[in-house]
């Protein structure tokens, strides 16, 4: 049962332009949401998160917007840039417990010059 | 301080043959997680370690792992008797205590022939 989707394997987008990517989710005990990017060959690194008291939470050019009701979670990243090609793992957790991650299949995003 | 570590960065091993790899977490990190990738796939549980406590483990931890935190410092995880399907990426993450943000170390990739 996967409980963190991401059904867009992959997006690429013009440098400058926004880029979405997409996360839903089907456990409604879940109140912290994170999204990593991955490069190959190394670990996740964090870029951004939000808690499920928010619907929105913004840093620099990265912002997560939670929408609850839908179980749904975006990442905006505007404007994009050709170093922001890789792959971005949405991930949820429980702040409660052992607050492991149950992450998504990843977005590969590829910001075009 | 150096971020989490981890040791060896790339393992190939003959099916049958035992495999240990290590992880070095943030030195006041209290929480330590180890995940294993595989291709296309997102990070998934794999066991969590309280301090020495381990206090979780996934159905994926077959009793062929098994995984070490002694003093609750350093962390082993051991795979005995390896087979082709173990080969993934293994990942340790540590957090401190209350849950913070995890931090992801490289990755150890292993290669079962």
């Amino acid at each position: 049962d996967q409980q963190v989707k991401q059904n867009s394997p992959s997006l690429s987008v013009q440098e400058g332009r926004i880029s979405i990517l997409n996360c839903d989710y089907t456990n409604s005990m879940f109140d912290y949401f994170l999204w990593y990017k991955k490069y190959p060959a190394e670990g996740p690194t964090f870029l951004i998160s939000i808690s499920s008291i928010k619907d929105k939470n913004e840093d620099g050019r990265f912002t997560v917007f939670l929408n609850k009701s839908a179980k749904h979670l975006s990442l905006h990243i505007v404007p994009s840039q050709p170093g922001d090609s890789a792959v971005y793992f949405c991930a949820a957790s429980r702040t409660s417990g052992t607050y492991k991650y149950i992450f998504g299949t990843g977005t590969r995003l590829k910001v075009l010059a | 301080d150096t971020g989490v570590s981890q040791n060896p960065r790339h393992k190939i091993t003959k099916r049958g043959q035992n495999v240990t790899f290590r992880c070095d977490p943030i030195s006041e990190h209290n929480r330590l997680y180890w995940y294993r990738q595989t291709l296309g796939q997102g990070p998934e549980f794999l066991t969590y370690f309280q301090n020495e406590a381990q206090l979780e483990k996934s159905r994926l931890l077959s009793d062929r792992f098994s995984a070490e935190r002694p003093k609750g410092s350093f962390s082993t995880l051991e795979i005995q008797r390896t087979e082709q399907g173990d080969s993934a990426m293994y990942l340790c993450a540590s957090s401190p205590d209350r849950g913070g943000l995890g931090y992801f170390g490289p990755g150890t990739r292993l290669t079962v022939t």
